[in-house]
């Protein structure tokens, strides 16, 4: 069974850092790219972020780049978000996601909140 | 960067009516348009990818269609569990970007 499971958001102060964790099962995780998806309270979907197999590619949205990274560990299983100098305008859901070679997210995970707030 | 735009933005529906969500590209994106539905508090679930593709496991009164610039997503006869949020999503370049959603609530 495909599972992707992510960990580490929470309340963090504007200007801060976090590091989100998504640890996958049930799939050879070096095979795929992966996503990172958001969704701020009561909005729509925003594409974050994209990693290639073996992390030499990397792809952000401009309103995040240069303040997120996105990194994986293929020995691990699991995909990383690197968040830095947060913003109030960063607080949501956050989703990894399996890109199939269709290109659609086929699998997600079940999300976890950041929250940017003093 | 390629806007999705979606309409409508909302619409409200009987079961058992047919229901048609529009996507429009700002620029051509090939095939490359794959449709979510995504329900309250739950992640985003695939429905249709390249265009018109189903996804394992979803029932056959969803389609997809278009090309180019202009998509659309038919539900043949709604059902009590198709009342949810719809996304369009294009993967033809980076950055991959969504449509705005088209919630579909009950008449």
């Amino acid at each position: 069974e495909v599972q992707l499971v992510e960990s580490g958001g929470g309340l963090v102060q504007p200007g801060g850092s976090l590091r989100l964790s998504c640890a996958v099962s049930g799939f050879t995780f070096s095979n795929y790219w992966m996503r990172w998806v958001r969704q701020a309270p009561g909005k729509g979907l925003e594409w974050v972020a994209s990693i290639k197999q073996d992390g030499s590619e990397k792809y952000y949205v401009d309103s995040v780049k240069g303040r997120f990274t996105a990194s994986r560990d293929n020995a691990k299983n699991t995909l990383y978000l690197q968040m830095g100098s947060l913003r109030a305008e960063d607080t949501a859901m956050y989703y990894c996601a399996r890109v199939a070679s269709n290109r659609g997210s086929d699998f997600w995970g079940q999300g976890t909140q950041v929250t940017v707030s003093s | 960067d390629i806007q999705m735009t979606q309409s409508p933005s909302s619409v409200s529906a009987s079961v058992g009516d047919r229901v048609t969500i529009t996507c429009r590209a700002s620029q051509g994106i090939s095939k490359w348009l794959a449709w979510y539905q995504q329900k309250p508090g739950k992640a985003p679930n695939l429905l249709i990818y390249t265009t018109s593709n189903l996804q394992t496991g979803v029932p056959s009164r969803f389609s997809g269609s278009g090309s180019g610039t202009d998509f659309t997503l038919t539900i043949s006869s709604l059902q009590p569990e198709d009342f949810a949020t719809y996304y369009c999503q294009q993967a033809n370049s980076f950055p991959v970007t969504f449509g705005g959603g088209t919630k579909v609530q009950i008449k």
